[in-house]
């Protein structure tokens, strides 16, 4: 069985950009959340998704957002770029019920200069 | 709110030597528990949870964790370490009447000198 992937996994961009991220589960993961991981913050939850609807969410601005396609597949956006955004990106998939194991996917390393 | 500690930002340790990684958990609701690693360039993998029942939890490549609920905590143990166990090591809660959002704890880094 295939693991979760993340595209890209290398990413620069500049201040005031956007960014979208993809993230394929695993075949039957209904459940698909996203992480930022910094030394400075560690790894902070910002959104899961369920079937297509956002489920829970972390205390990051509306600049990060997200969505789920019926496939399951999810995409997370930033909007509007900050230096502090550089971080990498994990995504996690699971099959969405209570205490599921999340797998999670190799990350996205993204770089704001 | 949830919040998880682990108090040692870094840990080394000899090789075959135990090792024991502290983590405790803040929370007025009941958790589900987990450790996670974190090899260096890769996601993290799941090692163990807690559920319920027994309090001593086995999970993969030798590592066990004991649940305490009067001292909140959970802490990782392994009786002889490898090389290969040098990573970061992630302690983390989940509630249990919220699908999915894990809080995860600062991470301690495990080095395994030969």
């Amino acid at each position: 069985k295939a693991g979760v992937t993340q595209t890209p996994r290398y990413l620069i961009k500049t201040r005031g950009q956007q960014v979208t991220l993809s993230c394929s589960p695993i075949s039957g993961h209904r459940s698909v959340s996203w992480y930022q991981q910094t030394p400075g913050q560690g790894l902070q939850f910002l959104f899961e998704y369920f079937s297509e609807t956002q489920r829970n969410k972390g205390n990051f601005p509306g600049r990060f957002s997200g969505r789920q396609f019926s496939n399951s597949r999810s995409e997370m956006n930033v909007s509007t770029l900050e230096l502090g955004d550089s971080a990498l990106y994990l995504c996690a998939s699971s099959l969405g019920a209570l205490a599921s194991e999340q797998y999670f996917g190799p990350g996205t390393r993204l770089t704001v200069t | 709110a949830q919040s998880v500690t682990q108090l040692d930002s870094q840990v080394p340790v000899f090789e075959e030597a135990p090792v024991e990684l502290r983590c405790n958990y803040s929370s007025s609701v009941s958790v589900y528990l987990f450790w996670y690693v974190q090899y260096p360039n890769q996601g993290l993998q799941l090692l163990l949870k807690y559920l319920s029942g027994s309090t001593l939890v086995k999970g993969i490549n030798g590592f066990e964790a004991e649940f305490n609920k009067s001292q909140t905590s959970f802490h990782l143990r392994k009786p002889s370490v490898h090389i290969s166990d040098t990573a970061e090591y992630f302690c983390a809660v989940s509630l249990k009447t919220s699908y999915d959002k894990v809080i995860f704890g600062p991470g301690t880094s495990l080095s395994v000198i030969p």
